[in-house]
């Protein structure tokens, strides 16, 4: 059965430090990758996406995300947390856009 | 969120009741979807239109209805055969095959 991982439930980390949320996927069979973000009582908002273009994915402010096929990984990055980046974020994964699968999500506590 | 709205934000139900939650979007998109969100479970699909006049039941859609007689519109009944509707909905639309867009969110709670 296909399914998203995300491994972590929570990640806190110091504003200034780097941010690695990591999300992994069941196949190997080259699917489409996502990642949202969202802020509480809020809808989803795209960060990123992979369509099998470059495996090295930038998004809006400041996330990228590293497409591993060897791994099945799609993990998360930001070389710098922002107060602002304190969220929920979910790992989405498609095999061929008819059904989108969710990851449970990681919530970022950015501390000051 | 851009081009989808879903009214209203905050729902109150009383048990035995049936409400509708509204989507409503601009973006000309073909396919609508609404998902049911619970803390600490992602995202799970109730129902999903690829075209006016049609939809499919997603993977919770007990409890649930729906109808698409708009492209811009796929409104959502929780009716009172769904045992526990209190949760966050989500509707998102979809161009062709290619990202889906979120709304807001409606959030539900039965008295």
């Amino acid at each position: 059965a296909q399914s998203v991982t995300q491994l972590d439930s929570h990640v806190s980390v110091s504003e200034g430090t780097p941010v690695l949320l990591r999300c992994n996927y069941s196949s190997s069979y080259s699917p489409s990758l996502f990642w949202y973000v969202q802020h509480p009582n809020k809808g989803l908002q795209l960060l990123l996406k992979y369509t099998s273009a470059a495996t090295l994915v930038k998004g809006i402010n400041g996330f990228e995300a590293e497409f591993k096929k060897s791994e099945t990984s799609f993990h998360l990055t930001k070389p710098s947390a922002h107060m602002s980046d304190a969220a929920e974020y979910f790992c989405v994964v498609s095999w061929n856009f008819n059904k989108f699968y969710f990851g449970s999500g990681t919530k970022l506590n950015v501390k000051p | 969120d851009g081009g989808i709205t879903q009214s209203p934000k905050y729902l109150f139900r009383k048990e035995g009741q049936n409400v509708t939650l509204s989507c409503e979007q601009n973006l000309n998109h073909d396919a609508m979807y609404w998902y049911r969100q619970d803390p600490g479970q992602g995202l799970r699909l109730i129902y999903y239109s690829q075209i006016v006049n049609d939809f499919q039941k997603g993977d919770i859609a007990e409890g649930y209805s729906v109808s698409r007689e708009k492209k811009e519109s796929f409104p959502l009944t929780v009716t009172s055969a769904q045992k526990n509707p209190t949760a966050f909905y989500l509707c998102a639309t979809q161009r062709d095959t290619d990202t889906q867009y979120f709304g807001p969110g409606t959030r539900l709670t039965v008295l």
